[in-house]
């Protein structure tokens, strides 16, 4: 079968770093991406890593381990409107994309 | 201009109706899936169509039935509604072959009372 595990919640403080981890196990991998959801909102791509490393995007920075089916999200320089729940989702030769429970993260001031 | 859309934002029904919900994308997209999101915020996917054609049909029960008369539309019909069918339901596309990089839909919440 294919599950992923995430912190259920995390709290961090405005201007802070915080990681969001996500690990996997799934069969035909191709690669791990990160989505945000807003309370309300409709989840929004932010990131995917098809090989090994970081990759950057602003604040918004994910990496990716196959050998250790483990990614994470780091979001750097905290802001408040930072505060959703963070997915990580894989994908393979399906086309179809797994969703991890997500996290709920709490930017506090 | 919006990218993905769908329609009703909002459903409430009783139990036995049947309802319909529709799903339109400007971003000239091949594929185009519904998801369930349920009440603990897993979000769980259930058909995706690439070019009007079924391609992933996940244990959904048969009272749902997609269907998408082109490549920019994929509409959910649902018989029969039923209480745990309450959710809300994204619509969402990409290209077939960037799979993982999806668009969604701003959501339909149902409820089934």
């Amino acid at each position: 079968g294919q599950s992923l595990e995430q912190p259920s919640e995390v709290t961090a403080v405005e201007g802070a770093i915080v990681q969001i981890n996500c690990t996997y196990q799934t069969s035909g991998f191709y690669g791990l991406s990160w989505y945000q959801q807003h309370d309300g909102g409709a989840p929004t791509f932010l990131s995917y890593n098809a090989l090994d490393g970081l990759e950057e995007t602003g604040r918004f920075s994910s990496f990716l381990s196959r050998s250790d089916s483990y990614g994470y999200l780091l979001l750097q320089e905290l802001q408040m409107k930072d505060s959703a729940s963070y997915f990580c989702a894989v994908g393979g030769a399906t086309n179809k994309l797994i969703f991890g429970t997500g996290t709920l993260l709490a930017v506090q001031p | 201009d919006t990218a993905v859309s769908q329609t009703p934002k909002y459903l409430v029904t009783q139990m036995g109706n049947d309802k319909s919900i529709k799903c339109e994308q400007n971003l000239g997209h091949d594929t185009m899936y519904w998801y369930k999101q349920d009440s603990k915020k897993f979000l769980k996917i259930m058909f995706s169509y690439n070019n009007k054609e079924l391609i992933i049909n996940e244990t959904v029960p048969n009272r749902f039935s997609p269907k998408s008369p082109d490549k920019a539309h994929l509409n959910l019909h649902i018989n029969s509604l039923e209480l745990g069918d309450s959710a809300v339901y994204f619509c969402a596309s990409s290209q077939v072959q960037e799979a993982d990089t999806q668009y969604f839909g701003p959501g339909t919440r149902l409820t089934v009372l």
